[in-house]
């Protein structure tokens, strides 16, 4: 595996589902970040891992919660979503958390809420 | 509040033309801009990137100009090709901060 790993691909889940969606970075980065894409918006920053601590927190409601083992590995645990949580869900990694250190993202998780 | 905001939503270019997206920001304190392009099915990936010291920047095919007394940034691709046909990303980054601020997109189609 090479550059930024996420899995699954597509999800489907009720609203009273719990289910996680995990990325792996194969790149020896120190930084991970969860995204949202949602049509018509721009993308949105939910979450930065520095070193495995946790640097932000973008007003991102609790039924989404990260979690970052080591430097390789980001979960997003989700619980109780709504339907307007329905995007793609990004993951991306960098060599450090700041400006200008390039972000290389994951090919996303299609998320779908019914 | 969007911090971004880019322009035009969709562009039909001929290959072998020019195509041109635009970006405009308000925070000074931005110091970063990045353009991604991203295929269907994939995540954004960088393509061009500049800092706000440099009014220019040119990669290949690809060219960033840079107004900093307007507030304003565009990407240039020159001799498009239906290659290059994909959803291009205009941000933004703090000089102290983590998140990249994206436009909207552009969904770049280039017909042969």
């Amino acid at each position: 595996e090479t550059g930024v790993t996420q899995t699954p691909r597509h999800l489907v889940m009720g609203m009273t589902n719990k289910k996680s969606l995990k990325c792996e970075q194969h790149l020896g980065h120190n930084a991970m970040y969860w995204y949202k894409q949602s049509a018509k918006k721009p993308l949105e920053l939910m979450f930065v891992y520095s070193l495995e601590e946790r640097v932000e927190n973008n007003s991102v409601p609790s039924r989404f919660s990260p979690e970052c083992p080591n430097s390789s590995h980001l979960f997003l645990h989700l619980h109780t979503l709504q339907p307007e949580d329905s995007a793609l869900y990004l993951c991306a990694s960098s060599q450090a958390a700041g400006t200008g250190y390039e972000q290389y993202f994951g090919p996303g998780t299609r998320l779908t809420v019914t | 509040q969007q911090q971004v905001k880019q322009s035009p939503q969709s562009l039909i270019v001929q290959k072998g033309g020019i195509s041109i997206i635009n970006c405009a920001y308000e925070n000074t304190a931005f110091d970063y801009f990045p353009w991604y392009q991203q295929f269907p099915g994939k995540g954004p990936a960088l393509l061009i990137a500049i800092r706000p010291d440099v009014s220019e920047k040119k990669e290949g095919r690809f060219t960033i100009s840079f107004n900093k007394s307007a507030k304003q940034f565009s990407l240039h691709i020159m001799d498009s090709q239906p290659g290059d046909s994909a959803t291009y990303f205009c941000a933004a980054q703090l000089n102290s901060g983590y998140a990249l601020n994206f436009g909207k997109g552009t969904s770049l189609l280039v017909t042969p």
